[in-house]
């Protein structure tokens, strides 16, 4: 079964630092996606990351893809604080049943402060 | 073009009550799938429904059942309802099952 861990879940960052937020899934998946989540709403979607060695770059945030150690990371440079949310990771199961489901990581809270 | 809508936007409801949550797809999506969060936790996999038929369930009780309308809406049931019942309840329309799932506004359901 297809497990998905974040690390770290808590983060409080100052405005100006950087930081990378990293998400570990446990069997071989199609895909990995970054969602964001502000509070009492819906998912965002981030990045989709098809194949090793996949980076795509949104603004202050980047997120990479290595399948070969099944690691996901998310970059953040030069934090603001409208980055401030809850942000998740989500595997695509790789086929068999439920093949279109996405077993998704705890989240990470990120704080940025001034 | 419109997104993912659900609806009720929230829903309160007493134990032993059943409920029905609804959800329209994006335009040309043909893939629709119901996730469950509970406070504080990621999303949790329910179903997922494409062209009509059951392509995924979740490790959820029987008192959870889904379908999918040849409009490719779709619509959650929960029956006898419980407090642990009490989540987010998040749709996700894709144009296939493995394609990049959109999530709607969710429903809240609030179970006393």
């Amino acid at each position: 079964e297809l497990k998905v861990e974040q690390n770290p879940l808590f983060l409080s960052m100052q405005e100006g630092k950087n930081y990378t937020i990293y998400c570990n899934y446990s069997t071989t998946s199609d895909r990995l996606y970054w969602y964001r989540q502000d509070p009492g709403k819906s998912l965002e979607s981030l990045f989709v990351l098809l194949s090793n060695g996949a980076v795509k770059q949104e603004g202050r945030l980047m997120a990479s893809l290595d399948t070969k150690a099944r690691l996901s990371t998310l970059h953040i440079t030069a934090a603001v604080h409208d980055l401030s949310a809850t942000y998740f990771c989500a595997a695509l199961n790789a086929g068999g049943t439920s093949y279109g489901k996405l077993t998704f990581g705890q989240g990470t809270i990120l704080t940025v402060h001034p | 073009d419109a997104g993912v809508t659900q609806s009720p936007t929230h829903l309160i409801k007493t134990r032993g009550q059943q409920v029905t949550l609804r959800c329209s797809p994006i335009s040309g999506h043909k893939s629709v799938s119901w996730y469950q969060q509970v406070l504080g936790q990621g999303p949790q996999f329910i179903f997922q429904y494409y062209e009509k038929e059951e392509r995924g369930r979740g490790n959820f009780p029987d008192r959870f059942s889904a379908r999918q309308f040849p409009n490719y809406s779709s619509e959650l049931n929960v029956n006898a309802l419980l407090l642990g019942d009490s989540a987010l309840y998040l749709c996700a329309s894709s144009r296939w099952e493995a394609d990049t799932q959109y999530f709607g506004p969710g429903t809240r359901l609030t179970v006393l």
